[in-house]
């Protein structure tokens, strides 16, 4: 079965610094994709960025990238210049259309973010 | 705002009540998912609805069901309720053959 694994319950990061939250995954799959999603205090789940296992490359948008490691079944997302508004937990998920059409999701990272 | 609505946003009720929750697909999806969020939790899928029909059952209780209608809007039903069952509720919807889920604001149920 699929499993996403978050290995990092809590981080902390200095504002305006870099910081890569990891996940892991399993899966026998070959064509699948990965999410990242963010739940701030709202606890709104907004989807920051998607990665699909064929593209080799990484997934960019603006302060968000991944580093996808498809051998290694990681990836992970790092965020740049952080922002107070980056501060949320970040669920890692993993998509595959073969297989029963759910998103599976990591226990996710809490972020905080510090001034 | 991700373009699905649910509601209510909040809803508070004892146990062994039955509750409805409701959610509107964005324009033009054609599948919607639950999933529960207890406190502190990940995300648990629950059911997904194509087109009206049921297409995935993930970790849905007996006590609880849903449908989707003809005009796509879904409800999950849950009945006989216990402490337990109080989390955040979540609706998503995808265009169907489509990966990307966008979710709905969620409901908070409080079982008393």
């Amino acid at each position: 079965a699929q499993t996403v694994t978050q290995s990092q319950p809590e981080m902390s990061v200095q504002e305006a610094e870099t910081v890569t939250l990891s996940c892991t995954y399993d899966t026998s799959e070959s064509d699948y994709y990965l999410f990242w999603y963010k739940q701030p205090p709202s606890r709104q789940m907004i989807l920051v960025i998607r990665q699909e296992a064929y593209k080799q490359q990484n997934a960019t948008e603006n302060r968000f990238s991944v580093n996808f490691q498809k051998a290694a079944k990681s990836f992970s997302l790092k965020i740049s210049d952080s922002q107070l508004g980056d501060a949320a937990m970040y669920f890692c998920a993993y998509y595959s259309m073969n297989r029963d059409d759910k998103i599976i999701f990591g226990k996710g990272t809490r972020l905080h973010i510090l001034p | 705002d991700s373009g699905v609505t649910q509601t209510p946003k909040h809803l508070i009720t004892a146990t062994g009540q039955r509750v409805t929750l409701r959610c509107s697909p964005r324009s033009g999806d054609l599948s919607v998912y639950w999933y529960q969020q207890s406190l502190d939790q990940g995300l648990q899928f629950l059911i997904q609805y194509y087109n009206g029909e049921e297409r995935a059952k993930g970790n849905i209780l007996e006590r609880f069901s849903a449908q989707q209608f003809p005009d796509l809007h879904s409800e999950l039903n849950l009945s006989s309720l216990e402490l337990g069952d109080s989390a955040l509720y979540f609706c998503a919807s995808s265009s169907g053959g489509q990966e990307t889920q966008y979710f709905g604001p969620g409901t908070r149920l409080l079982v008393l």
